[in-house]
């Protein structure tokens, strides 16, 4: 079974609209960490946001903000007043438990924002 | 600080070569892990480095192999190559690869293709 699912392959956006991207996750560890990666066409991940399985607010970092529900495993992503610099594939990924463990990535979103 | 880099930025080699690429972590991060990243297999695990040693490994056959040296620079080889190995290596560096919280930085990742 997937440990990460994104289920849109696409999304398109209006500049300065919000958009949401969709994450859900399977895990039985208590304690995992989310996180969200931007990769634009150079090819280079750049980080976003990380969500911890104990935080109890959700994360937010500028126009980022995930949106966690634990109980029905989702971090969807959050993105506010879309820009065209947005336009982007976008990765959910997780990290499980409290040893050394890897990431383990979604097949990601391809977002397109539009003038 | 300076971020993660990888050399080459791109490589094109023939069937049955081999290739050596390089990954400079940043400044003070022990962790290096290594990612290959293709069209149909999205973002897949090669084998993470600390301090020298590798502590995690994925799925890859034996022809994929690295090694991290006392500044913690990490190599990956990648011998005999077939027309599949054509993909984009990322490398991700962390400061002790821990579970949970800890985050990955991404280099902007080397593009192989195999002729």
């Amino acid at each position: 079974a997937q440990k990460i699912t994104q289920t849109q392959p696409g999304m398109f956006v209006q500049e300065k609209e919000a958009v949401t991207l969709d994450c859900t996750y399977d895990t039985s560890d208590q304690s995992y960490g989310l996180f969200w990666y931007k990769q634009p066409s150079s090819g280079e991940m750049i980080f976003l946001i990380y969500q911890g399985s104990y935080d109890e607010q959700n994360a937010t970092e500028g126009r980022y903000s995930l949106n966690f529900q634990k109980a029905r495993k989702s971090a969807n992503l959050v993105i506010s007043a879309s820009q065209l610099g947005d336009s982007a594939m976008y990765f959910c990924a997780m990290r499980e438990g409290r040893g050394y463990s890897t990431l383990t990535f979604g097949k990601g979103t391809m977002l397109l924002v539009s003038p | 600080k300076a971020g993660v880099t990888q050399t080459p930025r791109y490589l094109i080699k023939t069937r049955g070569q081999q290739v050596t690429l390089s990954c400079s972590p940043i400044s003070g991060h022990r962790s290096v892990s290594w990612y290959q990243q293709t069209p149909g297999q999205g973002l897949q695990f090669l084998f993470e480095y600390f301090s020298e040693t590798q502590r995690n490994k994925g799925n890859f056959p034996g022809r994929f192999s690295g090694r991290q040296f006392s500044n913690s620079r990490s190599e990956m080889n990648v011998s005999t190559l077939e027309l599949g190995d054509s993909a984009l290596y990322l490398c991700a560096s962390s400061p002790f690869g821990a579970g949970g919280a800890e985050t990955q930085y991404f280099g902007p990742g080397t593009r192989l293709l195999v002729l």
